[in-house]
């Protein structure tokens, strides 16, 4: 499988501020990533597919200028939350995407450990 | 839409199983199962592809009903460390085959005690 590492691991931050956060592929070049978010006690929301070399698909009510995605190498995806707010406070995942044709055993993602954002 | 999964907890004694049921309203390309500790990431347990190939967990075993678009996670003679939650993540089918996309299900809280 894939490891996948995220950065920071967790982060806290005053009301307006930016924060970006990393996601790398340690091991192999990924073409796909995916961003997620995870309210307490909540599921898995996905906000973005984030390709490589071209501008990341967003999910419907995730704002694509308050969550910027670069995704500018194969191994490295990063999610900005600009403006950060207090409802901003979440779990931010990221996935790896590796495919049967990438020599996956079948589609499978495999995520980071996860970055927690606070929001003061 | 997001889909649901039942039940919403479920305590068991060690070494009593449980289902977890996965619905969707929508059709399925596949279903991948996923265990959440708190504060991880989620850890791949299975994934169900259409047409009825399994792969994954040795002690864990799932089954697909592409109609019904419903999958259902069967853990036997649970352990401690079985405890978490428990996530379907459905992909559907697009142009091509897969979307690649996982739709992440309500979650299902399962606490296995001594």
């Amino acid at each position: 499988g894939a490891v996948v590492s995220q950065h920071p691991s967790w982060v806290i931050c005053k009301s307006g501020t930016s924060v970006k956060i990393e996601c790398r592929s340690l091991d192999f070049q990924a073409t796909t990533m995916f961003w997620y978010r995870q309210f307490p006690k909540q599921s898995l929301m996905l906000m973005a597919t984030s390709n490589e070399g071209s501008k990341a698909t967003y999910e419907q009510g995730v704002e694509k200028d308050k969550f910027l995605i670069n995704h500018a190498s194969l191994t490295l995806s990063t999610l900005t939350v600009t403006s950060a707010h207090p409802e901003d406070s979440s779990f931010y995942i990221c996935s790896v995407y590796l495919g049967l044709a990438g020599g996956g055993r079948y589609n499978e993602q495999f995520f980071g450990p996860g970055t927690r954002l606070t929001v003061l | 839409q997001q889909p649901v999964q039942s039940p919403q907890a479920v305590i068991l004694r060690e070494g009593e199983d449980a289902v977890i049921n996965c619905s969707s309203s929508k059709a399925l390309y596949s279903v991948h199962w996923y265990r959440q500790k708190h504060g991880e990431a989620p850890v791949f347990l299975m994934i169900l592809l259409k047409g009825g190939e399994q792969k994954g967990h040795e002690k864990i075993s799932a089954s697909f009903n592409e109609k019904k678009q419903q999958s259902s996670l069967y853990l036997t003679a649970s352990q401690l460390s079985y405890s978490g939650t428990y996530f379907c993540g459905t992909e559907r089918g697009g142009i091509g085959g897969a979307t690649n996309k996982l739709i992440f299900g309500t979650g299902t809280l399962l606490a296995v005690q001594p």
